[in-house]
């Protein structure tokens, strides 16, 4: 059972360039998100998805798109790199809140540096 | 805004010892809280999830307390070992999507 599987693992990026961090999860979970982690911030949600076709911002989305077309994946995407973006990225996926508390389940993070 | 709060930052302790780790969040409206586990440059590991309307929970060495009230969460860890050195993490969770809104972390080192 893999889990939460987040690629690439590291990425150097030049301003200006855009990429797709990849996520995919093989629990059939419903809840998908995504934080960066930052020195002295803990971690910040960027995005999140409760389902298949529907997404919805976090505390810190600008610069970021994301999509959910099923239900294992959820791509985040920078639109255009900035220097402020330099952070490590995490996917986490939890069950439906409606079927009671869930733990969350984190993929081991994407560190990305935009120079 | 919910703001969470984890004193002290960093923590350093000889093997054996009994230690607690303090989290504190400003709004008592919470669906459940975690604590996570981190070790370098590795994702998060959910050590306990306490709901909202418990009290505490176990693991093995591990205990989570809960006081929505106060908005304070403790966890516990006894007999120290050197493996259990790693950052921990506290998160509430709203209820609504299980957003999380994390504190910064205890680094916590247990030395021989």
């Amino acid at each position: 059972n893999a889990g939460v599987t987040q690629t690439p693992k590291f990425q150097v990026l030049k301003t200006g360039q855009s990429m797709t961090l990849q996520c995919a999860q093989d629990m059939n979970h419903e809840y998908m998100s995504w934080y960066r982690q930052d020195p002295g911030m803990g971690l910040r949600l960027i995005h999140y998805s409760v389902g298949a076709g529907i997404t919805d911002q976090g505390e810190v989305p600008n610069g970021y798109n994301v999509s959910r077309s099923t239900t294992e994946d959820f791509p985040l995407r920078l639109l255009s790199a900035a220097p402020s973006q330099t952070s490590v990225y995490f996917c986490a996926s939890s069950t439906h809140a409606g079927t009671g508390p869930a733990k969350q389940y984190f993929g081991a993070g994407t560190r990305l540096s935009v120079l | 805004k919910q703001e969470v709060t984890q004193i002290p930052a960093a923590l350093s302790v000889p093997e054996g010892e009994n230690l607690v780790l303090n989290c504190s969040f400003t709004d008592s409206a919470i669906y459940n809280l975690q604590w996570f586990r981190q070790d370098p440059g590795k994702g998060l590991t959910s050590l306990l999830l306490i709901q909202s309307s418990q009290r505490e929970q176990t693991s093995g060495r591990l205990n989570a307390s809960l006081d929505k009230s106060s908005g304070r969460s403790t966890l516990y860890i006894a007999a120290s070992q050197p493996g259990d050195s790693a950052t921990y993490l506290c998160a509430v969770e709203d209820g609504t999507a299980s957003k999380l809104t994390f504190g910064t972390g205890t680094r916590l080192q247990v030395t021989l």
